[in-house]
């Protein structure tokens, strides 16, 4: 299995433009999570989704943020508008109820 | 509610010190307890578990013991090595959520 994939890698973009990221899952994995990890304020859960249904969003910081999972096998994350605030390391995670979070390798989005 | 609290880091240590780095949780039920590692440039990784009390999970001589009387997972290991320079995260699981903490960043030195 190719383990969670994340796309892009890196991510450099201005003030006020879209950005998306996205994430495949691991295939038969139920439950999909988004983080944000900053030096300040560490790794933080921003939405959850279990069965492509959000579950808990309310870690999303402001409505710029939205997540979607359209299928059982992707999922995106935009900010629209986005913010120099807004630059760290976004990860995806999936779960299928046994124990182990599996985490992808994370868009490092830098917001100029 | 559910939370995780760790040592503060940055821990540096000289190769082959001994390592700990506390963790305590608070939880309602009967939460499974994990500590993670991050590589440099890379997502986190389950490093050991525990899921019960008084389980000890263990993996590449680091260990850790689920302890509900004081609510702490701390994490040990004996001789560390330079290759163990991480981050490492404490986290809980309760039903299909998982809470992390803050991590503790280690360095280890020649």
């Amino acid at each position: 299995d190719a383990g969670v994939i994340q796309s892009p890698r890196h991510e450099v973009t201005e003030m006020g433009q879209e950005v998306t990221l996205r994430c495949k899952p691991i295939s038969g994995h139920n439950s999909l999570f988004w983080y944000r990890q900053t030096m300040m304020r560490g790794l933080e859960l921003l939405i959850y989704f279990n069965n492509n249904v959000p579950i808990d969003d309310s870690g999303m910081p402001e409505d710029r943020f939205s997540a979607k999972m359209p299928n059982a096998s992707f999922s995106t994350l935009k900010i629209q508008p986005s913010e120099p605030r807004d630059s760290a390391v976004y990860f995806c995670a999936s779960f299928a109820g046994a124990e182990k979070l599996f985490f992808g390798s994370g868009t490092q989005l830098s917001v100029l | 509610g559910n939370s995780v609290t760790q040592m503060e880091g940055p821990v540096t240590l000289s190769e082959e010190a001994f390592l700990t780095i506390n963790c305590t949780y608070t939880a309602t039920g009967y939460p499974s307890l994990f500590w993670y590692v991050q590589y440099p440039g890379e997502g986190l990784q389950l490093l050991l578990k525990a899921t019960k009390a008084d389980d000890k999970g263990s993996n590449k001589g680091f260990e850790a013991t689920y302890r509900k009387e004081t609510t702490s997972f701390h994490l040990e290991k004996g001789s560390v090595q330079v290759s163990d320079s991480a981050v490492y995260f404490c986290a809980l699981r309760n039903g299909n959520q998982f809470y992390f903490g803050t991590g503790t960043s280690l360095t280890v030195i020649p």
